[in-house]
């Protein structure tokens, strides 16, 4: 089947601007991730959904971040008034939640404030 | 919660040498620890994992290893390729999350 999707692959936006991230998981998937990675650098954990209700959502790195989702299915994760230090690839990823605990990242949307 | 520990941060290895890469973590509740691959402009992909009641597992060149009372794991590639090349990153699951070390770029020189 299909595998995790996210749009828009690249978005480009003005310092202070919002955006919105958009990520489907794969069909069945009750738990959805999101996780920033800056150039040349790990995978930071932002935040987790088990079906819609975010029990760990310690990684946001400040209230400009927000995400939500909708039943088991599409999350979108929004950054208001972005800064240049917003620059990164948002990665997101699904798995079953209950086990087997593999997940599955999708292409990831490429940021890029100017 | 958890800290993952990622040793080394770059490998390079010769064509057909092994590579190792080692993790540690800290809390013994975690239970999965899966390892992924990442290429230059792509997405990590799982290459193997395995559950705290196994020790190890194999896949035709890889290996993990975990030893839970010391509580680390190791992932082994054999006879390397130059495809081999990428950015390894070992996970601990902990509290319905995963946990990532920090990465190890590995290059194999043909």
């Amino acid at each position: 089947g299909a595998g995790v999707s996210q749009s828009p692959s690249n978005k480009v936006t003005e310092k202070g601007k919002d955006v919105e991230l958009r990520c489907d998981p794969i069909s069945g998937h009750t738990a959805l991730y999101w996780y920033r990675q800056r150039l040349g650098q790990g995978l930071e954990f932002l935040i987790y959904f088990q079906g819609n209700s975010a029990p760990d959502k310690s990684g946001l790195p400040s209230d400009r971040f927000s995400a939500e989702r909708t039943g088991e299915s599409v999350s979108t994760l929004t950054i208001q008034r972005t800064q240049q230090e917003d620059s990164a690839v948002y990665l997101c990823a699904s798995s079953s939640g209950t086990g087997p605990y593999e997940q599955y990242f999708g292409p990831g949307t490429r940021l890029t404030v100017t | 919660g958890e800290n993952v520990e990622q040793h080394p941060s770059t490998l390079s290895v010769q064509e057909g040498d092994s590579a190792v890469i080692k993790c540690t973590y800290s809390d013994s509740a975690s239970n999965y620890f899966p390892w992924y691959k990442q290429e230059l402009g792509k997405r990590p992909q799982l290459i193997i994992d395995i559950r705290s009641n196994v020790g190890e597992k194999k896949d035709q060149r890889i290996a993990v290893t975990l030893n839970k009372t010391a509580k680390h794991f190791s992932l082994h590639i054999t006879e390397t390729q130059p495809e081999d090349s990428a950015v390894y990153f070992c996970a601990a699951r902990n509290l319905g999350r995963l946990y990532f070390g920090r990465g190890t770029q590995l290059t194999v020189w043909p």
